[in-house]
């Protein structure tokens, strides 16, 4: 069975800092990777997803991911954080030989960045 | 083309009461998935369906919980005799046919609180 974890709980940081969110999964074969963002009181957004080529990916709002196969990960990354970035960040996967095609999310991250 | 439409977006039953949750897909979308998330925890998902098919219910719970697609009208996630651990924000999310593993479109989440 596949599953994700994601390194922080709760990360702080102030405007302007740099942000790298890690993610991690557990599966054998193929899988899609993504990043969503549930800003307060919203649903999820997708930020940016990877299905094969470039490892490096970029998404909205200055994101970016890079998928490490043989780490297992795809860790979230944004240079310069803004104070509209607080919101809570969940890494999914998807196994691309599962027939029932439902996402298997992370406990999420949530992000507070101080202005 | 609107999004996926979730109602009601709050919804308070006491406890013992039924609980009915309504997801419209995205037009064109004939897949739709339920996921649940609790307090302090990332998207758990449910169910997945066609129209008129369950295709994946192995995230359901074995009793009280029910869900449907029927041919015309929304998706419906049903909870009978509900007790206060089923507190969460409900989510659904549509996709095109046979593309759930590629992208899923997620709409606002009911947030259902059992008193």
């Amino acid at each position: 069975a596949q599953s994700v974890s994601q390194h922080n709980h709760h990360v702080i940081l102030s405007e302007a800092a740099s942000l790298e969110l890690g993610c991690n999964y557990s599966y054998g074969g193929t899988v899609n990777l993504f990043w969503y963002v549930q800003y307060p009181g919203q649903h999820l957004q997708l930020l940016l997803k990877y299905f094969s080529g470039d490892p490096l990916v970029k998404g909205i709002k200055g994101f970016e991911a890079e998928f490490i196969k043989s780490k297992f990960s795809f860790n979230l990354r944004k240079p310069s954080v803004q104070w509209s970035d607080t919101a809570e960040y969940f890494c999914a996967v998807n196994a691309r030989d599962n027939y029932g095609q439902n996402f298997v999310f992370g406990p999420g991250t949530r992000l507070s960045v101080l202005p | 083309n609107a999004g996926v439409m979730q109602n009601p977006r709050h919804l308070v039953r006491r406890r013992g009461q039924e609980a009915r949750l309504r997801c419209s897909p995205m037009k064109g979308h004939s897949h739709v998935y339920w996921y649940r998330q609790l307090p302090e925890e990332g998207l758990k998902f449910m169910v997945y369906l066609q129209k008129e098919n369950i295709i994946d219910e192995s995230g359901m719970p074995k009793e009280r919980f029910s869900a449907e697609f029927p041919k015309e009208g929304p998706s419906i996630l049903r909870i009978q005799q509900v007790v206060r651990g089923d507190s969460a924000a409900y989510f659904c999310a549509s996709s095109p046919p046979d593309r759930g593993v590629y992208e899923q479109y997620f709409g606002p989440g009911t947030r259902l609180t059992v008193t």
